[in-house]
């Protein structure tokens, strides 16, 4: 069975500050997906990346990083300079290779606050 | 962009009621997911549907059911509510894609009270 583990559960950072997300997944399958959601305060969840197992190349979008080692099944994520914007909480999800219905599983989360 | 929209962002119903959560998606996508939030639990998957009139059992799939009878839209079921579903309530929808590649769409939430 597959799982995802986030074992920090509320992080508190001062403005500017950089903030690193874990996420350590746990699966029997070779091929499989990896993703991070962002949970704002209004509710709904938002796709921020998808990794796939056969790319480890790191990957950066603006303030955004995401470190994926597969030698040690971590999927982490990293904002750098926070904003009081990034408070929210994040998801790590995993997604197994094979079925047509991209069934996820999350996560427990990660509630980050970004203090001005 | 992709949107999905549920009916309601909150809503209160008594114990031994029957309660619908009707979920909208707009990209012709295949699957549909339908997930309850708690603290400290994470988002936990309670059915899914990858074709019309198709479904399959989540992680909780007690004391709930589905209908998908159009490809748009997913309707939750709880058939007799309870105050152990007092929760938020999550509606995804993704493409049929092969290989579980797709990332999901959710919508807005439903808050669920049951009195």
């Amino acid at each position: 069975a597959q799982k995802v583990t986030q074992a920090q559960t509320e992080i508190s950072v001062v403005e500017k500050e950089d903030v690193t997300l874990d996420c350590v997944y746990e699966t029997r399958d070779t091929t499989y997906y990896l993703f991070w959601y962002k949970q704002p305060p209004s509710g709904e969840l938002v796709f921020l990346i998808r990794r796939n197992s056969f790319d480890e190349q790191n990957e950066i979008s603006g303030r955004y990083s995401w470190n994926f080692q597969k030698s040690t099944s971590s999927f982490n994520f990293t904002i750098t300079a926070s904003q009081v914007v990034d408070s929210a909480v994040y998801f790590c999800a995993l997604s197994e290779f094979g079925g047509a219905n991209s069934k996820l599983t999350f996560g427990k989360g990660i509630t980050l606050s970004v203090r001005p | 962009d992709v949107k999905v929209t549920q009916s309601s962002r909150y809503l209160v119903k008594r114990t031994g009621e029957k309660v619908f959560l009707e979920c909208v998606q707009d990209m012709d996508h295949e699957n549909m997911f339908w997930y309850r939030q708690d603290p400290g639990l994470g988002l936990r998957l309670i059915y899914f549907s990858y074709d019309v009139k198709m479904k399959e059992k989540g992680d909780i799939p007690e004391g709930y059911s589905v209908s998908r009878e159009k490809k748009e839209r997913f309707s939750l079921i709880l058939e007799s509510a309870s105050t152990n579903q007092t929760s938020m309530y999550l509606c995804a929808s993704s493409p049929g894609a092969t290989g579980g590649n797709q990332p999901q769409h959710f919508g807005d939430g439903t808050r669920l009270s049951i009195l």
